[in-house]
């Protein structure tokens, strides 16, 4: 089946920098690869997804990017604010159904003022 | 996005009882899925339902101890059976809608066993 590693597991950042997260996966079937940030106590909220057909998405602050010759996806936040302090998890879908997701183990994002 | 009504938001059961879970979806959605989230860790898949078949199991998770029933194309049910304090999590319904809003979440129902 399909295995999805992310890392950093934690990652602190200054207010204004960029934050990074990798994910790879393991099935090259693999064809849906959102992203959700998950708040304390919180349900976790699609942020950005991106498709096997696309090797970039942006939206506003937030912007994936996929590889999938090296079966690699990122995310990436510009000029971070503490209110996008959060723990960010990654997934991927083999294609016969998005929702049957395999998540990464996530990381915790905190930006400092 | 979807509107996903799940109930209850919380609970703490005494171990040997169980529980059962209830999601609503404001449209009518082919797949329902459940998800298990222990304390500080990430999300793994329970079980898929379908409305008019059997629930499909992931490894590790028997219909024995987390039956679901998917009557119609709008709810879904996980009961969580004969609890321990291991079964201590955050248990989210969600639904696929790929065509418009892709991929969400319940709001979870955050489930203590003493």
């Amino acid at each position: 089946g399909e295995n999805v590693e992310q890392h950093p597991s934690t990652l602190s950042v200054q207010e204004g920098d960029s934050a990074v997260i990798k994910c790879t996966y393991s099935d090259s079937a693999s064809n849906y690869f959102p992203w959700y940030k998950q708040e304390l106590g919180k349900r976790p909220q699609l942020i950005i997804d991106i498709r096997s057909n696309v090797g970039e998405k942006k939206d506003q602050r937030i912007a994936v990017t996929l590889n999938k010759t090296a079966k690699h996806f990122s995310l990436h936040i510009t000029e971070t604010q503490p209110e996008d302090s959060a723990v960010y998890f990654c997934a991927a879908s083999n294609g016969d159904s998005w929702g049957k997701l395999q998540f990464g183990a996530g990381t915790q994002v905190v930006v400092t003022p | 996005s979807a509107v996903i009504s799940q109930k209850p938001s919380r609970d703490i059961c005494q171990r040997g009882t169980s529980l059962t879970i209830q999601c609503q979806v404001d449209s009518q959605v082919t797949m329902m899925f459940w998800y298990r989230q222990q304390p500080g860790q990430s999300l793994t898949l329970i079980a898929t339902a379908n409305q008019g078949s059997e629930a499909t199991y992931e490894s590790g998770f028997v219909i024995d101890k987390f039956p679901i029933s998917r009557p119609n194309l709008t709810f879904s049910t996980l009961t969580v059976s004969n609890m321990s304090p291991e079964d201590s999590s955050i248990y989210l319904c969600s639904v696929e809608r790929p065509e418009l809003d892709g991929y969400t979440f319940g709001s979870g129902t955050r489930l203590t066993v003493v």
